[in-house]
């Protein structure tokens, strides 16, 4: 069965900290994963996927297939990170989505 | 916002009732998803569209259910709603073609006393 597991369900860093926000799925096929983030009060965007490899807002993921994960990274983190951020996975049509992570930025 | 709008985008209602919830798109995506969200679960998807009268079963659809009769509307239903349906509901498109993320509406707050 497909399952994506944020073990953390909140994380706190002081600002100019590198956070990590981690991710681990279970799927038996090849996995489309994705990280979402929600802003307080607005509604979810796409933050990135792993098959473009890029960028965004200073935040990367890379999709470890050993260890089945998709963990994702920023070296400095600031004020502005400060949200609930989702992995999902696409299998099929459908989307499975963690619990979630609400990260808090400290000034 | 991917021209993805919802209604309506707060509703109080009563055990027992009906509600309708509408997610439109101006995108002409084939692909639509009800989803809820609910602390500790995350986002669970209800149903979702792949094209007009063409839906299926998410994890959670007990309860519910759907309609897509034209490309930009997907409704969902709550035939007799219950306190446990209590939640912020959320709709997302997706193209399907060259690019397989979702693009969210701005969400329902639902409460049912």
């Amino acid at each position: 069965a497909q399952r994506v597991t944020q073990p953390e369900k909140l994380l706190s860093v002081f600002k100019g900290a590198p956070v990590e926000l981690k991710c681990n799925y279970s799927y038996s096929g090849s996995p489309e994963l994705f990280w979402y983030v929600q802003y307080s009060r607005q509604r979810l965007q796409l933050l990135l996927r792993h098959i473009s490899r890029e960028s965004i807002k200073g935040f990367t993921a890379d999709l470890n297939k050993g260890e089945t994960s998709f963990h994702l990274k920023k070296p400095f983190a600031q004020e502005e990170d400060s949200a609930m951020y989702y992995c999902a996975l696409r299998a099929g049509n459908q989307f499975y989505f963690g619990t979630g992570t609400s990260l808090t930025v400290i000034p | 916002d991917a021209g993805i709008t919802q209604s309506p985008r707060h509703k109080v209602t009563e055990t027992g009732t009906p509600v309708t919830l509408r997610c439109h798109q101006t995108e002409n995506h084939r692909y639509m998803y009800w989803y809820r969200q609910d602390p500790g679960h995350g986002l669970r998807l209800i149903h979702y569209s792949y094209g007009v009268k063409d839906t299926d079963k998410g994890e959670v659809s007990d309860g519910y259910s759907v309609s897509r009769s034209k490309t930009e509307d997907f409704l969902l239903t709550l035939e007799s709603a219950t306190s446990s349906q209590t939640s912020v509901y959320f709709c997302a498109i997706r193209e399907g073609l060259s690019y397989n993320e979702q693009f969210f509406g701005p969400g329902t707050r639902l409460t049912v006393l």
